[in-house]
Order: structure tokens, then sequence, then C-alpha cells
């Protein structure tokens, strides 16, 4: 597999529910997002990870849990959901830093598309 | 907030060249300018960016005014796959050190037409 891969590419959940999405690239990449896109919103940056080192948390609600394990692999835990949460959700990467700078030419999963009912 | 203004919507002729505006008239002296696409049901796709020169590669040309307060991209001749919506977006220092982000708006849904 090449590039930026997601899954699930679709889930729907219940507000109660636990679920998890993963993101993993395969462009040595060292720095990671994610990202929500609501429709008629613009995107939103959510979490920001640079060589496995969160750098970004964008004031984001903590039923949302970010996991980078290794810098080829980012996960968004859920749980306890609101109906107003459902949106398309993004994975990105690039080239990070050690020095902290990473580069803003993201590379994008397709998404998974998340319904809470 | 978005540092961007474009048009909602555009169309263009296929073979045609699409040219998308985009006005940042409040742009520092140090931010980039960026366009990414996004094709229905698919990520966004980065294009280009540039800081005060004009910039073309294989995908689309970027020319950006001398006062820097405005940049149009151009698809020298536009398919049916360009259609997608595209996004003009300013790249702003926003904390300490290094770091850069990426300030998205709603961008131009652009349609090619056959």
């Amino acid at each position: 597999e090449t590039g930026v891969t997601q899954t699930p590419r679709h889930l729907v959940m219940g507000m109660t529910n636990k679920k998890s999405l993963k993101c993993e690239q395969h462009l040595g990449h060292n720095a990671m997002y994610w990202y929500k896109q609501s429709a008629k919103k613009p995107l939103e940056l959510m979490f920001v990870y640079n060589f496995k080192e969160q750098t970004e948390n964008n004031s984001v609600p903590s039923r949302f849990s970010p996991e980078c394990p290794n810098s080829s692999h980012l996960f968004l835990h859920l749980h306890t959901l609101q109906p107003e949460d459902s949106a398309l959700y993004l994975c990105a990467s690039s080239q990070g830093s050690l020095a902290g700078g990473i580069d803003n030419e993201q590379f994008f999963g397709p998404g998974t598309r998340l319904t809470v009912l | 907030d978005a540092k961007t203004t474009q048009p909602p919507s555009m169309d263009c002729a296929e073979g045609r060249a699409a040219n998308l505006p985009c006005n940042h008239s409040t742009i520092s002296g140090n931010e980039y300018v960026y366009w990414y696409r996004q094709i229905h049901s698919q990520g966004p796709q980065y294009i280009i960016h540039g800081l005060k020169n004009n910039e073309t590669n294989e995908m689309a040309s970027l020319i950006i005014t001398e006062d820097r307060k405005s940049s149009t991209l151009i698809l020298p001749h536009a398919t049916l796959r360009d259609t997608a919506v595209y996004y003009c977006i300013v790249r702003v220092a926003h904390n300490a050190g290094n770091n850069r982000k990426l300030i998205w708006g709603l961008g131009t849904s652009l349609a090619v037409n056959p």
C-alpha cells in the first residue's frame, strides 16, 4: 500500500459506544495530523504529532483521545460522542523535524465518515 | 478565521484554462500561500505554494501579485478530473518555535464541463 490509509471508511456509532479510527502512512513521514471536516465549515485541525510527540491539541474535547505509537500509525479513540461530532475525520502526514518545524505539504488519507446517533 | 477570500463556485470548459482567484489582503510578509484541492469523496491534495515569486509545477501555476494581497491558481488545460473544491490557504506562525499552521477556508467549487 502507498500513501495514507484510513480505516474504517465509514462508521456509525451510538453515543455510549467506544470506537477507534486508524491511520497509517507509508511515506516515511514523521508528522501526523487529525482534522475534522463538517459540512459547510472549514477544515479544523484537531491534533498534531511530530516524531510521536503531540505538539498541538486545538482545544479538542476529551471524548476524542489521540494515540501515536510510532511515526507510521495514528489512532483517534472515540467515546461518549455527541451527534454534532458527526463529520469526516481526515488523517494527514508530512515531513517532520526534530528541530520542531513541520512541512506543510501534507498528504491526506481518504477520511472516515463518522455518524453518531 | 480564514485569512483568504475565494468565490464559492466557478465553471470552466474542458480544455480551457481555469483561473481561480484568491484574496489575502491581510497576509504578513513571512506567510506563504498554499493551494490544495479536494475531489469528491477524497482527502485534500496539495497543489502548490509560494511566498512572493510565481511558481509552476506539473499540476498548476501560482501567480502572486506584487503587493501579495491576492493570487491566482491557473490550471492550464482543465480536464473533467479537475472538478473539485480548491482551497487557497495562508500558512501562519501560531506558536513559539518553528511550527506553522494552515488556516483553511471554504474554498471554490470548480466544475469543469465537457
